[in-house]
């Protein structure tokens, strides 16, 4: 199991406002990623990265940015939050299970950062 | 038409049954499925993956795959109180290394006491 962690838990800020939420993982995993989700609705794939100085914008378009200088750190940043930004951000890092002959990537959750744009 | 589809529910059960949830995807080439299970206001879960035809049984789930339908299932015996959750189906879009998980929109199960 993944130790990943993520900082602020609850955010709330003024439109405008840079901000970075912080993500963190101790287990050495390669790959990253950056979700968002509305309360009740789906995860969306924002961002990931497949290891150090790799980043990819994902599925859903987002005003974002991340950066990945270290394996273990994948901060994103908002560089003037609105309150169309307010929503669940939950990071996750996989790694490579094989069982038998196969293997496959597992993703494991942060606790996730809600945040709201006043 | 989605890559991953869930029927949102809510699926409601009483304590002790069986729950079935299921999820059908779009990608014929996909290889390996996932079930999270995500309380409200928490972060998803790992319950189980898949990547061979047939059953997989850890505890009291089930998962059940079959690539020739694309669709993939989660069973729950003796459903508790404690298992009412959104359940997630996820999908392996890709190659291992290089592969995007799809989350289907989840299946909200309340097992009734």
């Amino acid at each position: 199991e993944a130790d990943i962690y993520q900082t602020p838990r609850y955010l709330v800020i003024g439109t405008g406002k840079k901000i970075t939420l912080e993500c963190s993982q101790t287990m050495g995993h390669d790959k990253m990623y950056w979700y968002q989700q509305d309360p009740g609705m789906e995860l969306h794939l924002i961002h990931y990265s497949y290891g150090v100085n790799s980043t990819e914008k994902g599925d859903l378009s987002s005003e974002s940015t991340v950066s990945r200088i270290r394996t273990e750190h994948f901060p994103l940043t908002l560089e003037s939050a609105r309150p169309s930004h307010t929503s669940q951000y939950l990071c996750a890092s996989s790694e490579s299970r094989t069982s038998g002959r196969s293997s496959t990537d597992t993703q494991y959750f942060g606790p996730g950062t809600r945040l709201t744009v006043l | 038409q989605k890559e991953v589809e869930q029927n949102s529910g809510p699926l409601s059960v009483p304590e002790g049954a069986i729950a079935s949830l299921n999820c059908t995807y779009s990608d014929r080439g996909s290889q390996s499925f996932f079930w999270y299970r995500q309380y409200s206001g928490k972060s998803p879960e790992l319950i189980m993956f898949i990547y061979s035809n047939g059953d997989k049984e850890d505890g009291r789930f089930t998962a059940q795959l079959n690539k020739a339908s694309q669709y993939v299932s989660l069973l729950i015996r003796d459903s508790q109180p404690s298992d009412s959750a959104t359940y997630l189906c996820a999908v392996l879009y890709g190659s291992s290394n290089t592969g995007k998980l799809i989350f289907g929109q989840g299946t909200t199960l309340q097992v009734k006491p």
